[in-house]
């Protein structure tokens, strides 16, 4: 079976652009999360959706935004890129909306901010 | 807000040592998880703990949640070379709350 799987996996932009990552949950798997995982540091949480409804939501600026697709798949926006941009960004999947329960994550979304 | 220490930061080991490392927060969880990253990758899940107390074992690892509610213990027996890589503790509060990790290189 698939795992979680975004895409792209690399992507370069420059400060001010705006950005959407993607993610497929785990087949079976309704909540999807998002974390940034910047060099050298622990994934930071972003947000997490269960049933295309937001159900938490880190310490992030309003640039930062979400959706959860009827197929469960998620896009991650982030507009006016800033310089801090610049990290590992992470989907988790689990099966369903408790938010205890373990995330699966797939392999990331490389951005680098120029 | 919520903050997890892990410590040691790194550690080389020789292979067939065990290894032990842990995760500590001023704050109560009630869920503990661990992962292990390698490079270019996603953190992969080693084991989830539910309860104060518990005690769970994944082949040659063995994770604890603490009877505090504030930290968490894994343990690796007998090492091998593809142990090397990150291990995080996740804790969970409101949300999940990643350590800084848990460097391990191990010696042939």
């Amino acid at each position: 079976d698939a795992g979680v799987t975004q895409s792209p996996t690399h992507l370069i932009k420059t400060r001010g652009q705006h950005v959407t990552l993607r993610c497929s949950p785990i087949s079976g798997h309704k909540s999807v999360s998002w974390y940034q995982q910047v060099l050298g540091q622990g994934p930071q949480f972003i947000f997490q959706y269960y049933e295309k409804e937001e159900r938490g939501r880190g310490n992030f600026p309003d640039r930062f935004s979400a959706r959860q697709f009827p197929n469960y798949s998620s896009e991650l926006n982030v507009n006016a890129l800033l310089l801090g941009d610049s990290a590992l960004y992470l989907c988790a999947s689990s099966q369903r909306g408790f938010q205890n329960q373990p995330q699966h994550f797939g392999d990331g979304t490389r951005l680098s901010i120029l | 807000g919520q903050q997890l220490n892990q410590s040691p930061q790194s550690m080389f080991i020789q292979e067939g040592e065990d290894v032990s490392m842990n995760c500590t927060s001023s704050s109560i969880f009630n869920t503990w998880l661990w992962y292990k990253q390698d490079p270019g990758e996603g953190p992969v899940l080693l084991i989830a703990l539910y309860k104060a107390g518990e005690l769970t074992s994944n082949g040659r690892l063995t994770a604890q949640f603490g009877i505090t509610r504030k930290d968490s213990f894994l343990n690796i027996s007998a090492s091998i070379p593809s142990d090397v890589g990150i291990y995080f503790c996740a804790g969970h509060g409101q949300n999940f709350v990643f350590g800084p990790g848990t460097r391990l290189s191990v010696l042939p």
